[in-house]
């Protein structure tokens, strides 16, 4: 079965510094794999996805994320990190089967000090 | 931009009752899903619907829990007789066409059970 980890429940750094939140999978298969974000009492708002080609990603809100098959990771990144980027992160990869849902993995919550 | 709408926002109901959670799809979507999170917790699959029937569902997603689509333009999650675990954050997601492309969520029925 396709399964997820986030090694990290909580992942600390300062305004202006780079911010790593770690990912890691387990699938049959092609791995296709998102990362999503949770604010507060929202919804989850899609970020970027791996499907193939280049293993670097580009997202939202200057988001990137790295695909590295032999490591099996997907660790989410930003260079410069904003207080506003606090919130919960979600990595996921989509579950073999007809339905196509989504496996997440258990959630990191991010904070950035000012 | 369009958006998955939820409603209602928040639902308290008392154990052993009947709930109805209802999604607005983005109208050129195809595929449905409903997920829930307990208490900003791991997010979980419940049930993935896609020309007018189940596709999958998770063991979570037992006799207590029906889906449909009764308009075209609703999805509803029909829980029957509701328990106290049944409490959670319940999203509704959907997405447009087949194969690894990101699902859109709404913002999410808080279901309290007392």
């Amino acid at each position: 079965a396709q399964s997820v980890a986030q090694p990290e429940d909580q992942v600390n750094v300062a305004e202006g510094n780079p911010l790593t939140v770690k990912c890691t999978y387990s699938v049959s298969g092609n791995p296709y794999l998102f990362w999503y974000v949770q604010y507060p009492n929202r919804g989850l708002q899609f970020l970027l996805k791996y499907i193939t080609g280049d293993n670097l990603v580009k997202g939202s809100y200057g988001f990137e994320a790295e695909f590295n098959k032999s490591q099996t990771s997907f660790h989410l990144k930003k260079p410069s990190a904003l207080v506003s980027d606090s919130a919960l992160y979600f990595c996921a990869v989509r579950d073999i089967g007809y339905g196509q849902n989504f496996v997440f993995g258990p959630g990191t919550r991010l904070s950035v000090l000012p | 931009e369009p958006e998955v709408t939820q409603t209602p926002s928040h639902q308290v109901t008392q154990m052993g009752q009947e709930v109805i959670l209802r999604c607005v799809p983005i109208s050129n979507h195809l595929y449905f899903y409903w997920y829930r999170q307990i208490l900003g917790q791991k997010v979980e699959f419940l049930v993935s619907f896609y020309n007018n029937e189940i596709s999958e569902k998770s063991e979570i997603f037992d006799d207590q829990f029906s889906v449909e689509r009764p308009d075209g333009s609703n999805f509803t999650l029909k829980i029957r007789s509701t328990k106290l675990e049944d409490s959670a954050m319940y999203f509704c997601a959907t997405k447009g066409t087949g194969g690894p492309n990101e699902q859109y969520f709404g913002p999410g029925t808080r279901l309290t059970v007392t």
